[in-house]
């Protein structure tokens, strides 16, 4: 079944670090580029990071550079994000997506995870 | 970074009837542009890609058009499935989403 698996989300406390998983299965992942969407409460989709599929580049939003760290492990189908120093605007569903093919659309997605930030 | 601004924030159309949705982007971004809906409860689903290009099992009532910085989607023929939220998205630079047009039952 060709399905993006997304875990990891918890309550967190401001400050904190956590790491987001994204497992793929019936896909090709070392040949996928991936990324990490986010949707705060209220709010519309925000994209967050990507990966190519060797690894060599990564992108991120100007809101999580430098908190934020996409990484994949290519040998167990999975995307990872580890956020660190988590403030509450993080509070968020975060969707590990696919890319439809390399500079293009997203043509599947995971069902999230939640992340809530709060003292 | 590239900003898409969708309108109306909200549109109300019977069944059976036709949507119509925009998007602008403050600059070009060529044939980048996508479309996405959104159920309560439901991941985002890819609609339309490339500007026009209807994606895997999208049916035929779903359409796209556009140029440049201003893009539309059309719903020819509302049927009830097709109540949600829907995002345009631009790849050409990084990758930004519109802030969402809520298509409500009239």
């Amino acid at each position: 079944q060709v399905q993006l698996v997304e875990s990891g989300g918890d309550m967190v406390q401001p400050g904190t670090s956590l790491r987001l998983s994204c497992v793929a299965s019936g896909i090709t992942f070392s040949t996928s580029v991936f990324h990490w969407v986010r949707q705060a409460p209220g709010k519309g989709l925000e994209w967050v990071a990507v990966m190519s599929t060797d690894g060599s580049y990564k992108g991120y939003a100007d809101s999580v550079k430098g908190q934020f760290t996409i990484s994949r492990d290519n040998s167990k189908n999975t995307l990872y994000l580890q956020m660190s120093s988590l403030r509450a605007e993080d509070t968020a569903l975060y969707y590990c997506a696919k890319e439809k093919a390399p500079h293009d659309a997203f043509d599947l997605w995971g069902p999230g995870t939640l992340v809530t930030v709060s003292s | 970074e590239i900003g898409m601004t969708q309108s109306p924030a909200t549109l109300s159309v019977s069944p059976g009837e036709r949507a119509t949705l925009s998007c602008r982007a403050s600059q070009s971004v060529g044939n980048k542009l996508a479309w996405y809906q959104r159920k309560p409860g439901q991941p985002p689903r890819l609609l339309i890609y490339g500007v026009s290009t209807r994606a895997t099992g999208i049916p035929a009532r779903f359409s796209g058009s556009g140029s440049g910085t201003d893009f539309i989607l059309t719903i020819s023929s509302l049927e009830s499935e097709d109540f949600a939220v829907y995002y345009c998205q631009q790849y050409s630079h990084y990758y930004t989403f519109g802030q969402g047009t809520k298509l409500e039952i009239k």
